[in-house]
């Protein structure tokens, strides 16, 4: 158990329609990051967020967003889905300092999004 | 060309054999990321290297960073190593998880 919590764990839903992923870091980490992995991209970098604020954004569709509440949980919003944007979404989280910490990453089990 | 590819893709391996996989990088680096991600999904962070070389367990990770070349080995592999093994990397920053990912090794140990 990595410590870091995904919701829902699967999700289908239909074109054109929006959902919420969830995610609650590690007790303490500050900062949060989404993924996306499908079959055809691989896994991707979405966008990072930092004590509340978006500190680095990847290949993140106009279409989704995100954003860290006070309590440090994150939400990553996907809206007029199309059928492309069924994937693994990741979330995972770390602790201050980074690399030259020894600071590693730590993944949540993800989230299934099928669009139908 | 990605900036991070590994080789091979795919991997079959007998228990107990030696087991390497490459990951090759074109772009300067801070750190770089072994991950392990099994049939259900979920992935684990074997290592992260900045330099030199890293050994837990079964497994060593190695880096080159003059070379842009990192390797990852399992000694005495087992069935339960099957997994896919991605290579990731940071290209600097405070935004460490902002990471590029390699297309994953596919591994499959037979007993």
């Amino acid at each position: 158990d990595s410590g870091v919590t995904q919701t829902p764990k699967h999700l289908i839903t239909a074109t054109g329609q929006r959902v919420t992923l969830r995610c609650s870091p590690r007790s303490g980490d500050l900062s949060v990051y989404w993924y996306q992995q499908s079959l055809d991209q691989g896994l991707q970098f979405l966008i990072q967020y930092y004590n509340g604020e978006e500190r680095a954004k990847g290949n993140i569709l106009e279409r989704f967003s995100a954003q860290q509440f006070p309590d440090l949980h994150s939400e990553l919003n996907l809206s007029s889905l199309e059928l492309g944007d069924s994937a693994l979404y990741f979330c995972a989280s770390s602790p201050r300092g980074g690399p030259y910490s020894g600071n590693t990453i730590y993944f949540g089990e993800g989230s299934w999004l099928t669009v139908v | 060309k990605n900036e991070v590819e590994q080789s091979p893709q795919n991997l079959t391996a007998q228990e107990g054999e030696f087991i390497t996989i490459n990951c090759s990088y074109s772009v300067g680096i801070s750190a770089l990321h072994w991950l392990q991600q099994h049939p259900g999904g979920g992935i684990v962070s074997l290592f992260m290297l900045s330099s030199g070389k890293k050994k837990h367990g079964r497994l060593i990770a190695t880096i080159n960073i003059q070379e842009k070349h990192s390797s990852l080995h399992i000694t005495a592999s087992h069935p339960r190593d099957s997994a896919v093994y991605i290579c990731a990397v940071n290209s600097g920053g405070t935004s460490y998880g902002k990471l590029t990912f390699g297309q994953g090794t596919i591994l499959t140990v037979h007993p």
